[in-house]
């Protein structure tokens, strides 16, 4: 139990394009869904967190309206980068919570290059 | 601020016993998680200290001082498979569960 996916497991896109990154919980509700970047050997950082059926939270320094997050229900949020730029590249991780004192569940990832 | 430090890479041998440690300075406290991250994929759950004190799990042990701000991660007859990177996370205060990572240790086991 407690699976999370993401899709596209990998996606190349042109500068100036949007791209929309999915994350669904299969086997379970998630109260809240969380939203991590990661760079090469580097940690995850969190960028966003989001609760089914309100606004995303944004970490400091994430720019809310760069990184479009929509929770539409207790199993699917979604993170759309739009205006992707080069800098934008990373790995995307997303994660679910059902609450109390259980871990996040991670999902695959989704890489993303920008060209 | 937040901060959560490990030591970026170690080595170990096939069989050994290694122990990567984590130091936190954090404004809330609700737990520790361990995970390990293989390249290109996504952490998955290791162990989970709230209280002081030593949880084992198999190969696996965690270890918590909260008063020292001080976790480790032991890790027993180290197998080739074990090497990945290992991240400390702190569960910040509050009912929303949010993970302040650390910096992550990469750790290479060798035949």
């Amino acid at each position: 139990g407690a699976v999370v996916s993401q899709h596209p497991s990998w996606v190349i896109c042109k500068s100036g394009t949007s791209v929309k990154i999915e994350c669904r919980s299969l086997d379970f509700q998630a109260t809240t869904m969380f939203w991590y970047r990661q760079f090469p050997k580097k940690s995850l950082m969190l960028m966003a967190t989001s609760n089914e059926g309100s606004k995303a939270t944004y970490e400091q320094g994430v720019e809310k309206d760069k990184f479009l997050i929509n929770h539409a229900s207790l199993t699917l949020s979604t993170l759309t980068v739009t205006s992707a730029h080069p800098e934008d590249s990373s790995f995307y991780i997303c994660s679910a919570w059902t609450g109390g004192w259980e871990t996040q569940y991670f999902g695959p990832g989704t890489r993303l290059l920008v060209l | 601020g937040q901060n959560i430090d490990q030591p970026t890479e170690m080595t170990a041998t096939e069989g050994a016993i290694v122990q990567i440690n984590c130091t936190y300075q954090t404004s809330g406290f609700n737990g520790l998680f361990w995970y390990q991250q293989h390249a290109g994929e996504a952490p998955t759950f290791l162990s989970y200290n709230v209280l002081d004190g030593l949880e084992e799990k198999g190969r696996f042990s965690s270890f918590l001082s909260r008063s020292k701000g001080y976790s480790y991660l032991l890790l027993k007859e180290l197998q080739m498979k074990d090497s990945a990177s290992y991240l400390c996370a702190v569960r910040d205060q509050g009912n929303t569960d949010k993970l302040i990572f650390g910096t992550g240790t990469r750790l290479q086991v060798f035949p």
